[in-house]
């Protein structure tokens, strides 16, 4: 059962902006729960790229931000470069699923 | 600098039972949760269960109770994570991963093991 849903892919030339959306429900991002972003390169793992809806880790370049509103989120990418190509996961906690941490369905970013 | 070192590919048979580490440096393991993410080949990320180290308390999502255990030992900063009947559907890469409460990022990631079931 699917609690955050992403689109499965998004595109965009080099130096385009781009966003992905992570859509929720009432037990996890509605329920006012941070949402949290990951980056997965090919062949790796994942990697935290924001925390709390739009903090970035230091070392983490400003091209990336996050918003969240209600029961959706968004994950930003401007100027957008090669090596951003990558699987992008959304995550959060749902408290209806025994107090569980769950991630979206996954997007992948394709750089033309 | 934080580093999550976990064991290597395991092989192994549907039925049989897996146990892979991850052995935390570079901060204090007692203050931050273990969590356990696995990911099967070509499919998105799923989140297991968690372990606080310091208490030995865990959580797991209903899909794997009955089946998952967490397990640490203090003295050399390493968590385990045993899943128990597997079957072919267990195949994947299954990653450590760093978290402080239920509701915080995971900013820490193992690079993963491979488990694969096969008969």
């Amino acid at each position: 059962q699917t609690v955050l849903t992403q689109p499965p892919s998004v595109s965009g030339a080099p130096g385009q902006r781009v966003t992905i959306s992570c859509t929720g429900s009432s037990s996890n991002l509605g329920a006012g729960y941070d949402v949290h972003w990951y980056q997965q390169l090919p062949g790796t793992a994942p990697k935290l790229l924001i925390y709390g809806n739009n903090n970035r880790p230091s070392g983490v370049p400003d091209r990336f931000s996050g918003s969240k509103s209600g029961t959706s989120a968004s994950l930003a990418i401007t100027g957008l470069q090669a090596e951003d190509e990558a699987d992008y996961y959304c995550q959060s906690y749902d408290y209806m699923r025994d107090g569980s941490r769950v991630f979206g369905t996954g997007t992948k970013v394709t750089v033309l | 600098q934080v580093q999550l070192v976990q064991s290597g590919a395991e092989v192994k048979k549907p039925g049989a039972s897996v146990k892979v580490s991850c052995k935390a440096s570079g901060y204090s393991f007692s203050t931050y949760d273990i969590n356990w993410v696995r990911q099967a080949p070509g499919q998105g990320l799923e989140w297991m269960g968690w372990m606080n180290p310091k208490s030995g308390n865990t959580g797991y999502a209903q899909k794997f109770k009955g089946r998952i255990t967490s397990t640490r030992d203090t003295s050399i900063t390493t968590a385990y994570m045993e899943l128990n009947n597997l079957s072919f559907e267990d195949t994947a890469v299954y990653y450590c991963a760093r978290g402080r409460g239920f509701t915080s990022s995971l900013d820490y990631w193992g690079r993963g093991t491979m488990v694969t079931v096969s008969s």
